[in-house]
């Protein structure tokens, strides 16, 4: 079983729709968890951190399960340039313990 | 501006040679990372600093090996053992949790 692991898609919605993302991790003892956006060709870029209590920022929200050791992205009202690979990043309690699951792809049809 | 710099942005290695990949940051930032993304995969740990004059192995560290004499820069040296280098290959800096990427370097062999 991969540590971090991903629904790779991809994910075609039309503009305007609502879609979400799961990634679930295997090591209760993970600490930190991210979401990174990463465009065709180019780095990723972080796009949110995920804390307990759930964080929004715009049209986007994360949350985090701890108990089902899962942490989800949703995107209301999406746009044609949210279209990109989305990563999930777990983080343990030392730099060599940053895993990154293999990315969902999400593409936005007009 | 502050941010990461990393050089060139495509190198061309052939059959049993070393090349060095360059990465700079100037964003004090202490931690430094490499990874290496191949397509369709997640970003595996090649090494990573987290501080000047001291370095770790990462998961796929073979064939590879790396510097830290001063804090901006962690140059990446891809030697003639690793026997499949084609990959993206990207650097990163960190201040506490959250990481910042550079541009990313793709080596092709010829």
């Amino acid at each position: 079983r991969k540590e971090v692991e991903q629904d790779p898609g991809p994910f075609n919605v039309p503009e305007g729709a609502t879609v979400a993302f799961n990634c679930t991790y295997s090591n209760s003892a993970s600490q930190s968890f991210f979401w990174y956006r990463q465009d065709c060709r180019k780095e990723p870029k972080l796009l949110m951190s995920v804390y307990s209590s759930g964080n929004e920022d715009g049209r986007f929200t994360a949350q985090l399960n701890r108990a089902s050791q899962y942490i989800s992205l949703l995107i209301r009202d999406s746009k044609l340039s949210d279209s990109a690979t989305y990563l999930c990043v777990v983080r343990g309690s030392s730099a060599s313990k940053i895993i990154f699951g293999s990315g969902t792809r999400l593409s936005i049809r007009p | 501006d502050g941010g990461i710099t990393q050089s060139p942005k495509y190198l061309f290695r052939k059959e049993g040679q070393n090349v060095t990949l360059s990465c700079e940051q100037n964003l004090n930032h202490d931690a430094m990372y490499w990874y290496r993304q191949d397509p369709g995969q997640g970003l595996r740990l090649i090494y990573y600093s987290q501080i000047v004059n001291d370095f770790q192995k990462g998961d796929i560290a073979e064939g590879y090996s790396v510097s830290r004499e001063k804090k901006e820069s962690f140059p990446l040296t891809v030697t003639s053992a690793q026997k499949n280098p084609t990959a993206f290959y990207l650097c990163a800096s960190s201040n506490t949790e959250t990481q910042y990427f550079g541009p990313g370097t793709r080596l092709l062999v010829l």
